[in-house]
This record gives structure tokens, sequence and C-alpha cells, in this order.
């Protein structure tokens, strides 16, 4: 079956780093996304892995390890806007999106 | 480049009736995805729509269908309606191949009465 799990909710402080942990099992591997939701609005596109490694983009990086089924979210330099819902969606090899059920970040001042 | 485009925003109807929700892709992009999101609650997957065809749809029950046209816009139709129906519905597109994201419209929130 598939499944892809994440932390239920996380809190951090202002200028703080935190890592939001994702781990999955599908049927096949095309790819690791991670998207942004605030609260009564549509996700947006934060990353993109499908090799192993570590990818950085500003403030937000992204890691996967596909031997193990898992991947990181990094935020780094946490603001009051970083709070939201982090969803993880793996894509398999039927090009289905599976979505985790989304960690919901507090970023305390 | 315009964005994905859903209609309506917000849409009310009372238990037992029809809704038709319609969505726009991105030009240039050919799959059609349907999700719906209660309240406080992850994204469940509805229908994948690809050239036309119906090529995945999730653990949902038949009154819950669509369709996507020549130009790629999609419509989902949910009949008798379920007060449980109440939910955030979000349309996304995305090309083929394998390394393209979801870009995700604006969602149609839907309140059964």
């Amino acid at each position: 079956g598939q499944n892809i799990d994440q932390p239920t909710e996380m809190t951090a402080t202002e200028g703080a780093i935190v890592q939001i942990n994702c781990t999955y099992q599908t049927s096949g591997f095309n790819g690791l996304f991670w998207y942004q939701q605030h609260a009564g609005e549509a996700p947006t596109f934060l990353s993109y892995n499908v090799l192993d490694g570590l990818e950085e983009k500003g403030r937000f990086s992204s890691f996967l390890s596909r031997s193990k089924g898992y991947s990181y979210l990094l935020l780094k330099e946490l603001q009051m806007k970083d709070s939201a819902s982090y969803l993880c969606a793996v894509k398999d090899y039927g090009q289905n999106f599976v979505f985790g059920p989304g960690t919901r970040l507090s970023v305390l001042p | 480049e315009a964005g994905v485009t859903q209609s309506p925003t917000h849409l009310i109807k009372t238990r037992g009736q029809q809704a038709t929700l319609r969505c726009s892709p991105i030009s240039g992009h050919t799959s059609v995805y349907w999700y719906q999101q209660a309240l406080g609650l992850g994204l469940q997957f509805l229908l994948w729509y690809d050239e036309g065809e119906e090529r995945n749809r999730g653990n949902f029950p038949p009154r819950f269908s669509g369709r996507q046209f020549p130009n790629y816009s999609s419509e989902l139709n949910v009949n008798a309606l379920e007060l449980e129906d109440s939910a955030l519905y979000l349309c996304a597109s995305s090309r083929i191949p394998s390394g393209e994201t979801q870009y995700f419209g604006p969602g149609t929130r839907l309140l059964v009465l």
C-alpha cells in the first residue's frame, strides 16, 4: 500500500531552525515534493528531490534518502510567516501524487 | 503565465443536490488532479485526468465523477450531496513527465446545508 508519515504538529521559535521529517512507502518512486499551505489557502510548491542528498533553496532545504524512504524539510531563520502546514508528497511509478497528512508548524515570537 | 483557475470560489448547496466545480489548468499542462480537503484535515485524492482520460481515482463513492475537455479544462461533479461533502476542493495541474510538480488552484469551498 501507499503510506506517508509526518509529525502532526511542531512548534518553534522565531529565528530558530526546524526540521520536518517525512517517511514514505509507495508503489515506486518518481520524486518527492514539499508544499507549504497557509490556512484557507492552496498549497504552494517548495522543493523537489529525486536523487539522494540535500537541495538548498534560500532558507529552505530538503533532503532525501531513497534507500531509507526518508526525507526532511529544513527551515532556517524562522519567521512568523512560516507558520503553515507543510505537506510531503511522493510521485509513484504510475505518476500518482501521494500526499502525507501534513505537519502544522507554529512559529512563536 | 496564468495559474490554475477554479470556479466558483464558494458554493452553497443543500443535501441531495448536485454540485459542479470547474478547473482550468496552466497552459501546456495536460494533467488535472482533484483533491478534497475537509477542515483541518489533509488532502484526499479524488481523481486524475490526463489527455481527456481518467487515469486514477481515489477511494470515493461513484457519486463523485468528472471529466476533462479537449482544452484540458476539467469538471468535478458531486451528486446526491451529503453534509460531509462540505470541504475545500482543490484542483492541480501538471505536465508529464516525472519531474514536474503540481500547481494548485485557489480551490472551491463547498458548503452543504
